[in-house]
């Protein structure tokens, strides 16, 4: 497979649930990104690990929370979550982070429905 | 504060052109991408701009103006498949990617 692959692609979850989102690359980058996507508001950019290490985290509810195991795979787990975290959670990579024409890759995302 | 302005949505008839805008009020700069986001499809990169002029690329073409904080994304002869949204993202001084929340492009017959 090539690209940025995300499963599930919809996911229903009670409030009291726990669930993971998977997301895996194999284009041989070194930045992984966590967004979040709501209709009609910007991207929210969540995580970012570079090189497995975590370098960003933009003041995300502890209810989610990051893993990279390697560079190539990255979770987000997810635990009593709210009906507002309903939203597209879109997982990215790029070549390096922080640094100039820096293209970011999106997997298609798994659509989120807290109930 | 940081802030990326772009229309909410536009309407095209199939052949014309259309001029999507974008503006931006950022902590420094150090360019401004366009991505193509499909209806439950994944962004794609369009362009990427970080000096003033006019990029081409097929049918379409960015334009940046760093002076006037402004960006356009040209598309030409539009297609029924070009229908999507356009989202215009500014990197900062730090280079974290400033969002503006997209432009629904709607093409008609």
């Amino acid at each position: 497979e090539t690209g940025v692959t995300q499963t599930p692609r919809h996911l229903v979850m009670g409030m009291t649930n726990k669930k993971s989102l998977k997301c895996e690359q194999h284009l041989g980058h070194n930045a992984m990104y966590w967004y979040k996507q709501s209709a009609k508001k910007p991207l929210e950019l969540m995580f970012v690990y570079s090189l497995e290490e975590r370098v960003e985290n933009n003041s995300v509810p502890s209810r989610f929370s990051p893993e990279c195991p390697n560079s190539s795979h990255l979770f987000l787990h997810l635990h009593t979550l709210q009906p507002e975290d309903s939203a597209l959670y879109l997982c990215a990579s790029s070549q390096d982070f922080g640094s100039g024409a820096n293209v970011l890759t999106f997997g298609a995302g798994s659509r989120l429905t807290v109930l | 504060g940081q802030n990326i302005d772009q229309p909410t949505e536009m309407t095209a008839t199939e052949g014309a052109i259309v001029q999507i805008n974008c503006t931006y009020q950022t902590s420094g700069f150090n360019g401004l991408f366009w991505y193509q986001q499909h209806a439950g499809e994944a962004p794609t990169f369009l362009s990427y701009n970080v000096l003033d002029g006019l990029e081409e690329k097929g049918r379409f073409s960015s334009f940046l103006s760093r002076s006037k904080g402004y960006s356009y994304l040209l598309l030409k002869e539009l297609q029924m498949k070009d229908s999507a949204s356009y989202l215009c993202a500014v990197l900062d001084s730090n280079y974290q990617l400033i969002w503006g929340a997209g432009t629904k492009l709607i093409i008609k017959p």
